[in-house]
């Protein structure tokens, strides 16, 4: 199992464009989420899903926008990038409640700068 | 008053003491603590996960949940330099399956 994949490792984005980040996850997880991390801050949820067709969210939703058209997909979208986007962007999966672990594991994380 | 709350430190101890690292949590949160590992430039990784009242330990790892007090913590032995990271102590909402983390405490081992 490869686990959790983001692409790409890192972008730099001149204000007012657009892009998508993309997370494959290969465990069969239902549950999706999308995280933003600033320098020396926890961990803020700005989106997640329980399943293809449902998302619904977070925290900082603002700025972005999900789709979740199967299990294993659930690209952000950036439509109007601005300098308060740059931040470090985590995906993470986990299994439905009831099936056991609640862990939630991490992708490796997208470095994004917005200039 | 923060879902969950955590001191930023930095905490400072030599090598092999024991570093103890806590985290309080409000009504809003569930019965679920997590501890994250995250290196710099890294994603969070599990170390534990605690939901019973009382301590859990796996090798050098203690958490201790203490409901009544509202406090989770985490116990490293022996601590050792490559422990030197940021730990994220992260607990589920009460209501929507997600889970909310504090802003994290910086561990620093000294040799």
């Amino acid at each position: 199992n490869a686990g959790v994949t983001q692409t790409p490792k890192f972008r730099i984005l001149k204000i007012g464009q657009s892009m998508t980040l993309q997370c494959t996850q290969d465990m069969n997880h239902n549950y999706m989420y999308w995280y933003r991390q600033d320098p020396g801050m926890g961990l803020k949820l700005i989106y997640y899903s329980v399943g293809a067709g449902i998302t619904d969210k977070g925290e900082v939703p603002n700025g972005y926008n999900v789709s979740r058209s199967t299990t294993e997909d659930f690209p952000l979208r950036l439509e109007l990038a601005a300098p308060s986007q740059t931040s470090v962007y985590f995906c993470a999966s986990r299994e439905a409640p009831g099936q056991g672990q609640e862990t939630q594991y991490f992708g490796p994380g997208t470095r994004l700068l917005v200039l | 008053q923060k879902e969950v709350e955590q001191n930023s430190g930095p905490l400072s101890v030599p090598e092999g003491a024991i570093a103890s690292l806590n985290c309080t949590y409000s009504d809003r949160v569930s019965q679920s603590f997590f501890w994250y590992r995250q290196y710099s430039g890294k994603s969070p990784e599990l170390i534990m996960s605690i939901y019973s009242n009382g301590d859990k330990e796996d090798g050098r790892f203690t958490a201790q949940l203490n409901k009544a007090s509202q406090y989770v913590s985490l116990l490293i032995r022996d601590s050792q330099p490559s422990d030197s990271a940021t730990y994220l102590c992260a607990a589920n909402m009460e209501y929507g399956n997600k889970l909310v983390f504090g802003a994290g405490t910086i561990l620093r081992v000294k040799s």
